[in-house]
């Protein structure tokens, strides 16, 4: 077991509506990245929290956003939802005894937009 | 082109086979390199860190060819549990982590 779980498991939204997805990792896990994966697809990188700063944000429009905790908690909040942001949503962390930025997964969150 | 490319498979292999994937990657300045496997509606799960020397773990060997861009993992005796979706990534920052698409293995007894 990774240590990392996220909540809820599922969620269906409405096109237009917010949502929070949470993730809780491990102590000592100081770096935290959020992960879309699309059906078929690899996941694709959101963004990056280390020291609950973002420092690493891949394409993703400003309505993704995130915050870090010092609980080693972090959330995905995603404004104006569209039918393209069904998908399954990965956290990771990363502890920081890590020699090459290994990460670690925890279960996802799969949301549908209808 | 794609910054990190796999091929998709299937690759549909006998129980005790040798397979290897490839991937190839574009960056030449990414840093660090991995192999994750993924089972079907499960998360990624680590499976090797890529090490510029190559590295073992059991029937499971990792390289990396920086020169040609590529990493690749080889299976060895390979195991009916060993049925997964296999991801690499390529880490060249905080803000270029890049999976592939995932090479799908199946294998019969």
């Amino acid at each position: 077991e990774t240590g990392v779980t996220q909540s809820p498991t599922h969620l269906i939204k409405t096109r237009g509506q917010q949502v929070t997805l949470r993730c809780s990792s491990q102590s000592g896990h100081n770096t935290v990245s959020w992960y879309q994966q699309a059906l078929g697809q690899g996941p694709q990188f959101i963004f990056q929290y280390y020291r609950e700063e973002e420092n690493g944000r891949g394409n993703f429009p400003p309505r993704f956003s995130g915050l870090q905790f010092p609980n080693y908690s972090s959330e995905l909040n995603v404004n104006a939802l569209e039918l393209d942001d069904s998908a399954l949503y990965l956290c990771a962390s990363t502890p920081w005894t890590a020699t090459y930025n290994e990460q670690f997964f925890g279960p996802g969150t799969r949301l549908t937009v209808l | 082109r794609k910054e990190v490319e796999q091929d998709p498979g299937p690759f549909n292999v006998p129980e005790g086979a040798t397979v290897a994937f490839n991937c190839t990657y574009s960056n030449s300045a990414s840093q660090s390199f991995f192999w994750y496997r993924q089972d079907c509606r499960k998360e990624p799960k680590l499976l090797m860190s890529v090490y510029s020397s190559g590295n073992e773990d059991g029937r499971f060997t990792a390289q990396l060819n920086r020169a040609s861009q590529y990493i690749s993992l080889l299976i060895r005796d390979s195991k009916l549990s060993d049925s997964a979706t296999y991801l690499c990534v390529v880490y060249s920052s905080a803000s270029k982590i890049i999976f592939g698409s995932g090479t799908r293995l199946s294998i019969r007894p």
